[in-house]
């Protein structure tokens, strides 16, 4: 079945760490986003890649990092630059940048020790 | 700026009532309103309206979209305990998507 896979579900940060997010879709969708979901915020756009070596910052990209080597993979790296990183990180994918429906990954859970 | 406002921001409701969510929008170049229910992760898709008046409907759940007014109306009627869940409007613009705050839904037995 055709969809997004997000690794792990669930993730602990230690002070002045750095972690990386996984999202490996199988949907041959050339755009690919990342957001962050804090209680009663919404969904907030951290990056977003349109094709495979092409990302732009989003609207909170201040301590992030993020790659696009393959089409099917969009990893996010969270840097001991930010500082207040506990959030839940949804990755989505659609047909073209701005096209359509969104489809997501079942998330990230991240948290600081 | 861009933004999508959603209301209320929670609500609570017994079985079989009807409740209206309420989505207004303020965004560069509108393309499209998507709507999404999200029970525990990922949101799974619900509707998406592009053109004013035309209500799409599946179920027990309806949405509507005004262009002229800038706003949006998800419906569901006879509510059940499955119904609980943050509902999502997005928008989208130029090349992105805006997203609201959500609105939580709570379906007592």
């Amino acid at each position: 079945d055709g969809g997004i896979t997000q690794s792990p579900k669930y993730l602990f940060r230690k002070e002045g760490q750095n972690v990386t997010l996984s999202c490996e879709q199988n949907l041959n969708h050339d755009a690919m986003y990342w957001y962050r979901q804090d209680p009663g915020q919404g969904l907030r756009l951290i990056y977003y890649s349109q094709i495979v070596n092409d990302f732009q910052k989003g609207d909170i990209a201040e301590g992030y990092s993020v790659s696009r080597e393959k089409k099917e993979s969009f990893p996010l790296t969270v840097t001991s630059a930010q500082k207040n990183p506990t959030a839940f990180y949804l990755c989505a994918s659609s047909i073209g940048l701005g096209a359509e429906k969104l489809f997501f990954g079942s998330g990230t859970q991240l948290s600081v020790l | 700026e861009d933004k999508v406002v959603q209301s209320p921001l929670s609500l609570v409701v017994h079985e079989g009532d009807t409740v209206t969510l309420n989505c207004s929008y303020e965004v560069t170049n509108f393309r499209s309103l998507l709507w999404y229910k999200q029970e525990k992760k990922a949101p799974t898709f619900l509707f998406m309206l592009t053109s004013s008046g035309i209500e799409k409907k599946s179920g027990r759940l309806s949405s509507i979209l005004d262009k002229k007014e800038l706003f949006s109306i998800l419906n569901i009627t006879a509510t059940q305990t499955g119904d609980s869940a943050i509902y999502l409007c997005a928008v989208v613009g130029t090349y992105k998507y805006i997203f609201g705050t959500g609105t939580r839904l709570k379906v007592l037995a």
